[in-house]
C-alpha cells in the first residue's frame, strides 16, 4: 500500500491566517480526498482532489476557504484561509490507488489546527 | 445516502478480554472498511471486505452481506489496542467513504 507523508503535523495559528498542508505519497495515486474531522466527530469528506483540474468540494465546503491543489499523481495541498476558532480540527489527507471496491485506503497522518 | 451506524460508541475492557465491535449499514455497498485511529489522530486501515471473513493477527472481521451488518473482534486485548475504530463503506462506483461514528476503545491493564 502507498505511504503517506503529511505536513505539518500539527499547528496553532491566528485567526485570520491560512495554513497549507500538504501531503506527498510515495507512489502514484489515482484518487487523493481531504478530510476534517472536528473534535469529538467522525470524519467529514472535503473534497476529491484532481490532478491537473479543480478539485470536486462536498456540499458545504468551497474553493475559496479551503483551496486545493494536485499539481501531479503524488502530491496535493489543502489550504485553510482566513481561519476562525471554528476551523480547529484534525485534517488529513486519504489515497486510494484502484478506488473503493477494488483496492484500499490510506490515510495521512493528520495536521492537529488549533486556532486562536 | 447510506447510514453507517456503529456499536457500542465508547467501550472500556481489562486486558485480557474479548471485544465485539458492531457496524451496520443502510444500503447495499461495495466494501466495508475498518479502520483504527489512535490519539495522535493519525489512521491505520485494518481490514477491507466484501464478503465472509478476515484474520489479521489477533483481529478478525465479518460480514454479513444480507443482513448488511459487520463485526469486528480483538481477542486477548491488550492496552495498546486503545483507539477509536472507525467502520466506514463504499457503494456503488463511487470511491468515497461513508464513515460510522466510531468506537472509542480503552483497555485497562
Amino acid at each position: 500500500s502507498a505511504v503517506i507523508s503529511q505536513k505539518p503535523s500539527r499547528d496553532i495559528c491566528q485567526r485570520g491566517t491560512s495554513l497549507t498542508i500538504q501531503c506527498q505519497v510515495d507512489s502514484q495515486v489515482t484518487m487523493m480526498f481531504w478530510y476534517r474531522q472536528q473534535p469529538g466527530q467522525s470524519l467529514t469528506l472535503i473534497a476529491t482532489a484532481n490532478q491537473g483540474s479543480e478539485a470536486t468540494y462536498e456540499s458545504g465546503f468551497v474553493i475559496d476557504k479551503f483551496p486545493i491543489s494536485r499539481p501531479n499523481l503524488t502530491f496535493s495541498t489543502l489550504t485553510v484561509s482566513n481561519m476562525s476558532p471554528e476551523d480547529s480540527s484534525i485534517y488529513l489527507c486519504s489515497v486510494t490507488k484502484a478506488g473503493g471496491a477494488g483496492g484500499g485506503y490510506t490515510f495521512g497522518s493528520g495536521t492537529r489546527l488549533t486556532v486562536v | 445516502k447510506n447510514e453507517v451506524e456503529q456499536s457500542p460508541q465508547n467501550l472500556t475492557a481489562q486486558e485480557g478480554e474479548f471485544i465485539t465491535i458492531n457496524c451496520s449499514y443502510s444500503v447495499g455497498i461495495s466494501a466495508l472498511h475498518w479502520l483504527q485511529q489512535h490519539p495522535g489522530g493519525g489512521i491505520v486501515s485494518l481490514f477491507m471486505l466484501s464478503s465472509g471473513k478476515k484474520k489479521h493477527g489477533r483481529l478478525i472481521a465479518t460480514i454479513n452481506i444480507q443482513e448488511k451488518h459487520s463485526s469486528l473482534h480483538i481477542t486477548a486485548s491488550h492496552p495498546r489496542d486503545s483507539a477509536v475504530y472507525i467502520c466506514a463503506v463504499t457503494q456503488g462506483g463511487s470511491e468515497k467513504l461513508v464513515f460510522g461514528k466510531g468506537t472509542k476503545l480503552t483497555v485497562n491493564p
